[in-house]
């Protein structure tokens, strides 16, 4: 089955950049979306396509793509920001879904 | 405003049978694909597989093909997963999603509250 890559954790302070990867083959070709998930709540998607960010998401919250490799930057990292984020994207003929492993972001 | 209501919790026993629903409201049910996933406790997201209302299309992730059954009745906007027979390991979150694709890619725009489904030995 198909697999995407981040990395379990990140740790960073307030105020600070928070960056977190997500690696797999298909990604030059499908996009990726990010999701935030606080605990006992619903995933709320931050990122759309690579890099687009949904109404009502603020604007420190960003994604870039490069090759097989996308990345979701949390920039001046507030508090409220400590969360479980999951990379999804599809494999290269997008037919199955997929979502990386998660990664728990800490504010310290 | 879209909205996804998914049916309430549900406590079951190891051999029993199970459907949860998910109803779609605020859009065109039958124009937009819902997923389900999976989220076991303490762990992360597995998508389960993903159903077209408008025409029963259904596909399923090779983890849980022949596990369970997705269906959808677009009459009362409602799409479904079932279990014919649970196990302690299906003990989960299940949240519904609705599924857009948004070219060469496909990403999960609304969620549902989820369902959590307890499995007892």
């Amino acid at each position: 089955s198909y697999e995407l890559t981040q990395p379990p954790s990140v740790s960073v302070s307030p105020g600070q950049t928070a960056r977190i990867t997500c690696s797999a083959d298909a990604l030059p070709k499908q996009y990726a979306y990010w999701y935030q998930q606080k605990p006992g709540q619903a995933p709320v998607v931050v990122i759309y396509k690579d890099s687009e960010r949904p109404s009502g998401i603020p604007g420190r919250f960003s994604g870039s793509s490069s090759g097989t490799k996308v990345t979701l930057t949390i920039s001046g990292v507030q508090a409220e920001d400590e969360a479980d984020y999951y990379c999804q994207s599809a494999d290269s003929s997008g037919t199955y879904v997929a979502f990386g492993g998660g990664t728990k972001l800490t504010v310290l | 405003e879209v909205q996804l209501e998914q049916s309430g919790a549900e406590v079951k026993k190891s051999g029993e049978s199970l459907k949860i629903s998910c109803q779609g409201s605020g859009y065109s049910f039958t124009s937009y694909w819902i997923a389900w996933v999976r989220q076991m406790p303490g762990k992360g997201l597995e998508w389960m597989g993903n159903i077209y209302p408008g025409d029963s299309d259904t596909r399923y992730s090779p983890s849980f093909q022949g596990q369970v059954t997705i269906s959808a009745d677009e009459s009362i906007f409602t799409a479904y997963l079932q279990w014919s027979s649970l196990k302690a390991s299906d003990t989960a979150m299940y949240f519904c999603a609705r599924l857009r694709y948004d070219s060469s890619g496909w990403g999960l725009d609304y969620w549902g509250q989820g369902t959590l489904v307890t499995v007892s030995a």
